[in-house]
């Protein structure tokens, strides 16, 4: 199994440009999620999906998109890119465990800068 | 504040046991204690969780207080292979199911020989 797959893993945007970071996993979970991480800080989370069709926000969502139409994929989009999007983007996925105790994996990252 | 409280740094020598301290004295009764690990350019790589009860795997051992409000990670042999940034995480459920992982800084590992 490839487990979590981040794609591209280095992207310059120009501010006001647009982009999807895409992720797909393989291990049929049905929860995933997408955070950043900024230097010196842990992760905070953007959006989270519970299975397809469903989204909801997380943590800091502005600027972001979502969405999940198939239970593999789940595309993070850049509407209109600013310099305060710079970061490592991290997609994460687990099964849906009631109990809580769903072990999240998660991707290599991917690396954007907007200039 | 749901974030959790860590050292910011810790060294410790090859072969020696580390123990890891985190504080978390606003968990609420249902929220679970995870910890990942972080290496440089990678994802957080899950180590272990529990709730109530110490917990045992093959990568580590978490105890946790009887009043849950702090737990500690213990690596029983560091290797140079460890030297990560080590992140204690409450973790709940979110509205329609699926969890929440709360980060905060972390604790950066070092291991020398």
């Amino acid at each position: 199994n490839a487990g979590v797959t981040q794609t591209p893993k280095f992207q310059v945007l120009k501010t006001g440009q647009s982009m999807t970071l895409q992720c797909a996993q393989d291990m049929n979970h049905e929860y995933m999620s997408w955070y950043r991480q900024d230097p010196g800080m842990g992760l905070r989370l953007i959006h989270y999906s519970v299975g397809a069709g469903i989204t909801d926000q997380g943590e800091v969502p502005n600027g972001y998109n979502v969405s999940r139409s198939t239970t593999e994929d789940f595309p993070l989009r850049l509407l209109s890119a600013a310099p305060s999007q710079t970061s490592v983007y991290f997609c994460a996925s687990s099964k849906r465990d009631r109990l809580n105790t769903g072990e999240l994996f998660f991707g290599e990252g991917s690396r954007l800068t907007v200039l | 504040d749901a974030k959790t409280t860590q050292p910011n740094s810790m060294e410790s020598n090859e072969e020696e046991p580390v123990h890891l301290p985190c504080n978390h004295s606003t968990i609420s009764g249902t929220d679970y204690i995870h910890w990942y690990r972080q290496l440089p350019s990678q994802g957080p790589e899950y180590v272990i969780h529990g709730l109530t009860s110490n917990v045992n795997n093959r990568m580590a051992s978490l105890a946790i207080a009887e009043d849950r409000k702090s737990s500690t990670l213990i690596l029983h042999r560091a290797t140079l292979r460890d030297a990560a940034v080590y992140y204690c995480i409450r973790v709940y459920i979110l509205t329609g199911g699926g969890n929440k992982l709360t980060f905060g800084t972390g604790t950066q590992l070092k291991v020398e020989l």
